[in-house]
């Protein structure tokens, strides 16, 4: 089954708008990681956020980590139209869990309108 | 850093047909994942290896499929008596440690 699930599946905004992206999970994790997909290409990087952070920034993205709840929040602030894409979270289970992989969920699908 | 490559980028084959897939991780990087994406899924994790070290299968991960990463560098995913069911993009992505995760554009596969 899946680690990751995110919320929503798809998110319609306008240009200008803020993006809330959230990502729940199961089992304890070493870290967790966002990526952005534009239709038909690769995973691009966003943010690593590791299980003793509770928040971390990088330009317009902001992500949360809530360990308790076993929860991360993906924010993009001031959405451009270039920001249309898929997002995924990423869940890297902790060294407990003897399994080392990345568990993507099967993210949220972001329009934003111009 | 010049990023993770793939290569071919596209590849059409016909059942049945062996292909290969190459994957040059970022430079020093320990870590090489391989995963496979349908439309609308997420990533599905197929192997990883750390170093030269196959140390992880998923049970993806058929008896037609195997991966190999001899020196520690590039890596190889064969597949093998391809069937319609393996069309799909292939991914690879690379780490050090367990650092960020940084992927590969793909390989998408069409299997006719």
């Amino acid at each position: 089954s899946q680690q990751g699930e995110e919320d929503p599946q798809a998110l319609s905004i306008q240009e200008g708008e803020n993006a809330t992206m959230n990502c729940s999970y199961k089992t304890s994790i070493n870290n967790l990681q966002w990526y952005r997909q534009n239709s038909g290409r690769g995973l691009v990087h966003l943010i690593l956020i590791r299980s003793n952070e509770r928040e971390k920034h990088s330009g317009r993205l902001r992500v949360t980590l809530d360990t308790s709840k076993k929860s991360s929040s993906l924010l993009i602030t001031a959405s451009r139209a270039a920001d249309t894409a898929s997002y995924f979270c990423a869940t890297d289970l902790s060294l407990q869990g003897g399994s080392e992989k990345l568990v993507f969920g099967k993210g949220t699908k972001l329009t934003v309108n111009p | 850093d010049t990023g993770v490559s793939q290569n071919p980028r596209h590849k059409i084959t016909k059942r049945g047909q062996n292909v290969t897939f190459r994957c040059d991780p970022i430079s020093e990087h320990n870590r090489l994942y391989w995963y496979r994406q349908t439309l609308g899924q997420g990533p599905e994790f197929l192997t990883y290896f750390q170093n030269e070290a196959q140390l992880e299968k998923s049970r993806l991960l058929s008896d037609r499929f195997s991966a190999e990463r001899p020196k520690g560098s590039f890596s190889t995913l064969e597949i093998q008596r391809t069937e319609q069911g393996d069309s799909a993009m292939y991914l690879c992505a690379s780490s050090k440690d367990r650092g960020n995760t940084y992927f590969g554009p793909g390989t998408r596969l069409t299997v006719t």
